[in-house]
């Protein structure tokens, strides 16, 4: 089975301050992860995917995550925050079939 | 491409009454997902379709929801009789399985607000 837990319902941060969400996944079978963001009154939006190449991928906005299998991690981060950055955040595990499990969300405040 | 289209964006009703909810794939996808996002529950997953056939729907609350797919290219999600407890914002999302699992990622629509009075 797999589970992805994310540590911190709500983070605040700074404008111009690092980000970092938190995201550790379990998964039996070498995992694909995701980072999807959403807007309020909007859908989810992928962020960035890892499927197994580069353990650091970089996404959208100027958002990157590491893969660290020996930590079960997935962290989001992004070195300078903006204000148009505030959302909810959430990180996705899947694997070898179509399902992707769901961690419950992170609400990214950004204050000037 | 005009992405996943979900529509009503709103609706109002009360309760007792039939609500269907609609959602069309992104062209070339294989794969429709049903979720339901509340601010007690989260985003949770109601049931799922590969090439139309529905694989999973153990997410499905109860028998007054039910789904389809009657083409490749759309889906019904319809609740009968409703009730306020329903009140949520569903979400469709598609993509496209080739046997490698989830890799591809999902694109979801903007999402249904239903309010069931």
């Amino acid at each position: 089975a797999q589970s992805v837990t994310q540590l911190g319902s709500h983070v605040s941060v700074s404008e111009g301050a690092l980000v970092l969400l938190r995201c550790n996944y379990s998964s039996s079978v070498p995992p694909y992860l995701f980072w999807y963001v959403q807007y309020p009154n909007q859908g989810l939006q992928l962020l960035l995917k890892y499927t197994s190449a580069a353990t650091l991928v970089k996404g959208i906005n100027g958002f990157e995550a590491e893969f660290k299998k020996s930590e079960t991690s997935f962290h989001l981060t992004k070195p300078s925050a903006h204000m148009s950055d505030a959302a909810e955040y959430f990180c996705a595990v899947g694997s070898n079939t179509d399902k992707l499990i769901f961690g419950t969300g992170t609400r990214l405040q950004v204050f000037p | 491409d005009a992405g996943v289209i979900q529509s009503p964006r709103h609706e109002v009703t009360e309760m007792g009454q039939e609500v269907t909810l609609r959602c069309k794939l992104i062209s070339g996808h294989n794969s429709l997902f049903w979720y339901r996002q509340t601010m007690m529950r989260g985003l949770e997953l109601l049931i799922y379709f590969n090439n139309n056939v529905p694989i999973d729907d153990s997410g499905m609350p109860e028998d007054r929801f039910s789904a389809k797919m009657p083409n490749a290219s759309f889906s019904t999600l319809k609740i009968q009789p409703s009730e306020p407890r329903d009140s949520a914002v569903y979400f469709c999302a598609s993509s496209l399985a080739l046997g490698q699992g989830a890799g591809y990622g999902y694109t979801f629509g903007s999402g249904t607000r239903l309010t069931v009075v």
